[in-house]
């Protein structure tokens, strides 16, 4: 199985700022993927990170507010822009296992105040 | 388009107590489905599921997938306080690559 961390575990962010998280996978892993999880809701795909190739964006998110950088095989970051209140979720990084199950990293909460 | 959807949506049970827990799915290009516990932020993996009819077993923890009827139960045994969380069914479908689609989640709280 992978192990993946992530951080930071959370933060409190102003209206209008970025938050970039990061994460790290203990083995080289070909996909990464970013999850939202809003308050009560379950897992929304953001967007998929290969390495060497540009994020591929689930509906409804777009690079300039998410961008995604994937320079290696065991890392991957998510920008968070301009934020707002509605933006205010748990992000989480996952990663595929050798049979095609996924593993979380720990997960960043953010609030947007 | 793909969908999974879990039931029921909320649970409260007694210690001791046995749960079933639901998954259904509509995907095309069917892979495998997946089960999580959710306690706190990260989603915790407790099986996959590729086979009809084969049963996957941990502990007080089982699990079995019917692709006759594009579904997979969930059940726990003697729960426990621990047992709460929520859990997840997620189906992965392939598409070029690997894509998981996550149902709704099935919120269990077990009393002492």
């Amino acid at each position: 199985s992978a192990v993946i961390s992530q951080k930071p575990s959370r933060d409190i962010c102003q209206r209008g700022t970025s938050l970039t998280i990061q994460c790290q996978v203990d083995s080289q892993v070909t996909m990464m993927f970013w999850y939202r999880q809003q308050p009560g809701q379950s897992l929304t795909l953001i967007a998929t990170a290969n390495q060497g190739s540009e994020a591929t964006y689930e509906s409804g998110f777009v690079i300039d507010k998410f961008p995604i950088s994937r320079p290696n095989l065991t890392f991957s970051t998510l920008t968070v822009s301009n934020m707002s209140p509605e933006d205010s979720s748990i992000y989480l990084c996952s990663a595929p296992g050798t049979s095609g199950e996924q593993y979380f990293g720990p997960g960043t909460r953010l609030t947007v105040t | 388009e793909d969908k999974v959807v879990q039931s029921p949506l909320s649970l409260v049970v007694h210690e001791g107590d046995t749960v079933t827990l639901n998954c259904s799915y509509e995907v095309t290009n069917f892979r495998s489905l997946l089960w999580y516990k959710q306690e706190k932020k990260a989603p915790t993996f407790l099986f996959m599921l590729t086979s009809s009819g084969i049963e996957k077993k941990s502990g007080r923890l089982s699990s079995i997938l019917d692709k006759k009827e594009l579904s997979s139960i969930l059940n726990i045994t003697a729960t426990q306080t621990g047992d709460s969380a929520i859990y997840l069914c997620a189906v992965v479908i392939t598409s070029g690559t690997y894509k998981y689609i996550f149902g709704t989640g099935t919120r269990l709280k077990v009393l002492a």
